[in-house]
């Protein structure tokens, strides 16, 4: 039975990065996608990225130029920085496992509880 | 990438059927068997429900089905019952290799 907890930072101040990691247990980071989501305060879900294998990275197009996600294989955790943050950014984070579908990524199958972050002054 | 679009919120009564709907394109639904459904209690993460358009999870009700054509997704709920009422949100695979979600959809029951 696979198991994510994130752990960070609750609050950010705007212009700073946000830093959230993501510790698994049950399951090995280096052989599953990984993948960060969030969820603003009464609005839906959007996709961050994923990394896969601890090296490869895909990322939300909206989100790309500000947003690294990373593996650490000896803690077996992957983390999110997430770089000049605005209040727009206040959210609820979730990691999640991305299982794999005739070898794409393709559903979330194991999630977070996930961890709120506010970002303010 | 633009997100796929849900109905905003869909109500029926207990053991009536509902069904949500979820639109995309020809990058993401249309062209991928690769779409989710992901039900959503207030405060707590979402849980999956239906995978690969019709694929449920062991443990998942068999009330609850999925079903695909051309670039539209539906995900059916059947004996509608107190504790189905949430949010639902679709998601599907791209042809960028990335993911999206639907903008969401409340179910009510009345």
């Amino acid at each position: 039975q696979v198991q994510l907890q994130e752990s960070g930072p609750g609050l950010v101040k705007p212009s700073e990065t946000l830093s959230l990691t993501c510790t698994v247990s049950g399951d090995s980071i280096t052989t599953s996608y990984w993948s960060w989501i969030r969820q603003p305060p009464g609005k839906g879900l959007e996709w961050i990225g994923y990394i896969y294998t601890s090296r490869t990275t895909n990322y939300n197009p909206s989100l790309k130029s500000r947003v690294t996600i990373s593996g650490d294989t000896s803690k077996n955790q992957f983390s999110l920085k997430l770089y000049s943050v605005t209040a727009a950014d206040t959210a609820v984070y979730y990691c999640a496992r991305l299982s794999r579908s005739a070898w794409n990524p393709a559903h979330f199958d194991s999630w977070g509880q996930g961890a709120l972050v506010t970002v303010s002054s | 990438q633009s997100a796929l679009t849900q109905p905003a919120s869909v109500s029926g009564s207990p053991g009536q059927s509902i069904t949500i709907s979820c639109t995309g394109t020809t990058s993401d639904v249309g062209d991928y068997p690769h779409v989710s459904w992901y039900q959503q209690h207030p405060g707590k993460a979402p849980k999956l429900m239906i995978y690969d358009v019709y694929n449920r999870p062991s443990g998942v009700s068999d009330r609850f089905s999925g079903s695909k054509s051309g670039n539209t997704a539906s995900l059916t709920i059947s004996g509608l019952q107190a504790g189905d009422e949430a949010d639902y949100y679709c998601s599907s695979y791209t042809s960028s290799a990335t993911l999206v979600f639907g903008t969401g959809t409340k179910v009510t029951v009345l």
